[in-house]
């Protein structure tokens, strides 16, 4: 069964840095999905990747997937305040369509 | 705004009793996917349609049910409630297996 393992579960990080959330995912997966939440919200779908070596950028945000390494990555330039929130990856089994997410890295920018 | 609509919003039943909510997609969009959001669980995927068919089915309990009707909106039936059914589900939907917009969710409290 697919297994999704985000890192690190809790980043504090000054505004102006740069950093990176780790996703990794146990099998091979058809699609890898990131999300967005704010505290007492919905969700909001960053990004979706679909092969390997898709990258995409939004923003501040840049996601990236290695099939392969069986990785993906959610990269912060230059972080703002604004981008206090937490983050999800979620993995798309490929043998059942079931939908597995990782436990969230909550990423808290101080101004 | 996401374009999907849930209700009702917050929900307070007892144990045993069942509820339903309700989803209406975005204009166009074909999937509809329930989710479960707790603290003990995490997010959880609950199950997808597609046009009106299950297409994935996650840990979803027996005692809960859905379905998505022929105006694609669709209905998830949870009875013999427990304590431990408490939590937010949302809903989101998408043109097929793509990027996912979510609803504000609905807020159950079971006591």
């Amino acid at each position: 069964e697919l297994k999704v393992e985000q890192n690190p579960l809790f980043l504090s990080m000054q505004e102006g840095k740069n950093y990176t959330i780790y996703c990794n995912y146990s099998t091979t997966s058809d699609r890898l999905y990131w999300y967005r939440q704010d505290p007492g919200k919905s969700l909001e779908s960053l990004f979706v990747l679909l092969s390997n070596g898709a990258v995409k950028q939004e923003g501040r945000l840049m996601a990236s997937l290695d099939t392969k390494a069986r990785l993906s990555t959610l990269h912060i330039t230059a972080a703002v305040h604004d981008l206090s929130a937490t983050y999800f990856c979620a993995g798309d089994s490929n043998r059942d369509d079931k939908i597995i997410f990782g436990k969230g890295t909550r990423l808290h920018i101080l101004p | 705004d996401s374009g999907v609509t849930q209700t009702p919003k917050h929900l307070i039943t007892a144990t045993g009793q069942r509820v339903t909510l309700r989803c209406s997609p975005r204009s166009g969009d074909l999937s509809v996917y329930w989710y479960q959001q707790s603290l003990d669980q995490g997010l959880q995927f609950l199950i997808q349609y597609y046009n009106g068919e299950e297409r994935a089915k996650g840990n979803i309990l027996e005692r809960f049910s859905a379905q998505q009707f022929p105006d694609l909106h669709s209905e998830l039936n949870l009875s013999s409630l427990e304590l431990g059914d408490s939590a937010l589900y949302f809903c989101a939907s998408s043109v097929s297996s793509g990027m996912q917009y979510f609803g504000p969710g609905t807020r159950l409290t079971v006591l």
